[in-house]
């Protein structure tokens, strides 16, 4: 198994452009989450998902999007980005909510 | 908001002695979770304890949980230098969202 997988592992952006961080997991985790880590902050919640179709926001939701369609991907889509958006953004799978989580390796995104 | 406070922030050791770090928590929790993340990569899950239980071992790992003080330890003992990393506190409060604190730095000293 490849567990949590995130695409791309760096990435700038000057700003106003949008893209999308890609998240994939082959555990047929129901729950999937994603979080931003800043210096001396922990992780907070951006976006959560308890299976394929719903999803529901965390912590710091603005200016991010989320879509489940299937079990497996969780991408995270930033609308028009922002420097405050500079962070290191991890995907997260667990079996359910509240189970222990698997993170993927993270990607690093700097907005210009 | 965080749920979860991690204290110290940081704490440098020996090899060999234990390193203890503590979490406090607000509100009533489903369980407690404690993750390690070593530097540059994503976190790695330790050890989950439950609201009804109130110590748990793995390896060389302790994890007590005081639900009355809201507060739970880690114990690490006979530190290596493989333990040198970032230690996170995260709470599940019933409410489909995993809250975590803002770390214990560990160095661990040859």
């Amino acid at each position: 198994n490849a567990g949590v997988t995130q695409t791309p592992k760096f990435q700038v952006l000057k700003t106003g452009q949008s893209m999308t961080l890609q998240c994939a997991q082959d555990m047929n985790h129901e729950y999937m989450s994603w979080y931003r880590q800043d210096p001396g902050m922990g992780l907070r919640l951006i976006h959560y998902s308890v299976g394929a179709g719903i999803t529901d926001q965390g912590e710091v939701p603005n200016g991010y999007n989320v879509s489940r369609s299937t079990t497996e991907d969780f991408p995270l889509r930033l609308l028009s980005a922002a420097p405050s958006q500079t962070s290191v953004y991890f995907c997260a799978s667990s079996y359910s909510e509240g189970d222990e989580q698997f993170f993927g390796p993270g990607t690093r995104l700097t907005v210009l | 908001s965080q749920q979860g406070e991690e204290d110290p922030q940081a704490l440098s050791i020996q090899e060999g002695e234990n390193a203890t770090m503590n979490c406090s928590y607000k509100t009533s929790i489903n369980n407690l979770q404690w993750y390690r993340q070593n530097s540059g990569r994503g976190l790695v899950h330790l050890i989950l304890i439950r609201s009804n239980e109130r110590e748990k071992h793995s390896g060389r790992l302790r994890v007590t949980l005081d639900t009355s003080k809201k507060s739970s330890s880690l114990l690490i003992t006979a530190s290596r230098a493989a333990d040198t990393a970032s230690y996170f506190c995260a709470t599940d409060a019933h409410d489909y969202k995993l809250s975590f604190g803002a770390g214990t730095t560990v160095t661990v000293r040859a």
